[in-house]
């Protein structure tokens, strides 16, 4: 139990389009998803917590602009890249809370964007 | 397959002690360890990160220390503060570039 998916798993894309990547919990509805992103070193830091029918709490200088979160439903989230630089290729990771109880977050597979 | 374990579960200790959390992992064919913080209905929140090569990292009272051969790697709080309550994670980023997470430490710090 417990899992969650991304999709896509890898993107490759051109400067100045938009992408959207997708997290699902398949087998539990998440209320709170959150998205990370692996920055140089292979960090991860936390971008944004994103609530179910409200709009995301972005984390200090992420812009909320360039990075739309949508969480339409208690399974899906989605993250939209918009206007996308090379700057924005990155490793992004979504994870989500069961609402039914618990703090274990659990994390998808993540998804590698590269912007050429 | 890589696992990640920490001891304890679960830590309850007065004001002011310092502390050690552990985290142990079973192959040391890492690239990183991170130290996450995490406190209810919140994401995690980095706190140190130690690359392969490194041996240790501070930042304010926090020290993480990493050591590869023996597959562990410890934080140690000093002068723990109510505000240091909170669930500790540790994960490893390996060469299969994926994130195993250990299952957390759960520290309360008594006023």
């Amino acid at each position: 139990g417990a899992v969650v998916s991304q999709h896509p798993s890898r993107v490759i894309c051109k400067s100045g389009t938009s992408v959207k990547i997708e997290c699902r919990s398949l087998d539990f509805q998440a209320t709170t998803m959150f998205w990370y992103r692996q920055f140089p070193k292979k960090s991860l830091m936390l971008m944004a917590t994103s609530n179910e029918g409200s709009k995301a709490t972005y984390e200090q200088g992420v812009e909320k602009d360039k990075f739309l979160i949508n969480h339409a439903s208690l399974t899906l989230s989605t993250l939209t890249v918009t206007s996308a630089h090379p700057e924005d290729s990155s490793f992004y990771i979504c994870s989500a809370t069961d609402t039914g109880g618990g703090e274990t977050q659990y994390f998808g597979p993540g998804t590698r964007l590269l912007v050429l | 397959k890589q696992e990640v374990t920490q001891i304890p579960a679960a830590l309850s200790v007065p004001e002011g002690e310092n502390l050690v959390l552990n985290c142990s992992f079973t192959d040391s064919a890492i690239y990183n360890l991170q130290w996450f913080r995490q406190d209810p209905g919140k994401g995690l929140t980095s706190l140190l990160l130690i690359q392969s090569s490194q041996r240790e990292q501070t930042s304010g009272r926090l020290n993480a220390s990493l050591d590869k051969s023996s597959g562990r790697s410890t934080l140690y709080i000093a002068a723990s503060q109510p505000g240091d309550s909170a669930t500790y994670l540790c994960a490893d980023y390996n060469y299969g570039q994926n994130f195993v997470f250990g299952p957390g430490t759960r520290l309360s710090v008594l006023p």
